[in-house]
């Protein structure tokens, strides 16, 4: 089944200590992103990747890591997390047309999302 | 700096009613999605629009590129679309995508 997975699904941890979410397809998508979704300012974009080796700063990616050493694979790092980075956080992958800009394509297949608490 | 502005921000409507949301921005776009938010969290991509009007059995996707504005219409709406709905657009350069805040369907039996 074409999908893409995250985990956790669910963190509760404290401030400062390390964490990586994980985040994973299984399509050959040559572009991947991470997404926060916080009440009342929906959804605001905090890296994405357009290939291998290849990452971007999205809106807001102060306090977050990525790394895209697969393709298939694009992890978030939270080296020393703070409660205002209590999210809901979502990685989405497309295809993107070959040769083309990534938001050339059709559909971004969203992950089921990874609710983190920093206490 | 690109905005994204949606309106309504709710919305409620009885069961077979047609529905219209719509969503402005303020920087000639690339493209321009609409997404569809589950209650349950999920999020599932309806459409990629860069000029004209695409149709997904009850969705319709509208925009006029020189106006800046998108439309998302559901005809015969149905409880189950029940959901947020969210426009994105990618402002028109290589950067990544911006939001909208969401618009809150609630379709009553």
């Amino acid at each position: 089944e074409a999908q893409v997975t995250q985990n956790p699904r669910y963190l509760i941890t404290v401030t400062g200590k390390k964490l990586t979410v994980t985040c994973s397809q299984n399509m050959n998508h040559e572009y991947m992103s991470w997404y926060r979704q916080d009440p009342g300012l929906g959804l605001r974009q905090i890296y994405y990747s357009m290939n291998v080796e290849v990452t971007d700063k999205g809106d807001v990616p102060e306090g977050y890591k990525v790394s895209r050493k697969e393709k298939r694979n694009f992890p978030l790092i939270l080296e020393s997390p703070s409660p205002n980075q209590t999210s809901l956080y979502f990685c989405a992958s497309s295809p993107g047309l070959a040769g083309g800009p990534w938001w050339s394509t059709d559909t971004q297949y969203f992950g089921p999302g990874t609710r983190l608490t920093v206490l | 700096k690109n905005e994204v502005e949606q309106s309504p921000q709710n919305l409620t409507a009885q069961e077979g009613e047609f529905i219209t949301i719509n969503c402005s921005y303020s920087v000639g776009i690339s493209a321009l999605h609409w997404l569809q938010q589950h209650p349950g969290g999920g999020i599932v991509s309806l459409f990629m629009l860069s000029s004209g009007k695409k149709k997904h059995g009850r969705l319709i996707a509208t925009i006029n590129i020189q106006e800046k504005h998108s439309s998302l219409h559901i005809t015969a709406s149905h409880p189950r679309d029940s959901a947020v709905y969210i426009c994105a657009d990618t402002g028109g350069g290589a950067d990544g995508l911006t939001f909208g805040k969401g618009t809150h369907l609630i379709i009553q039996p």
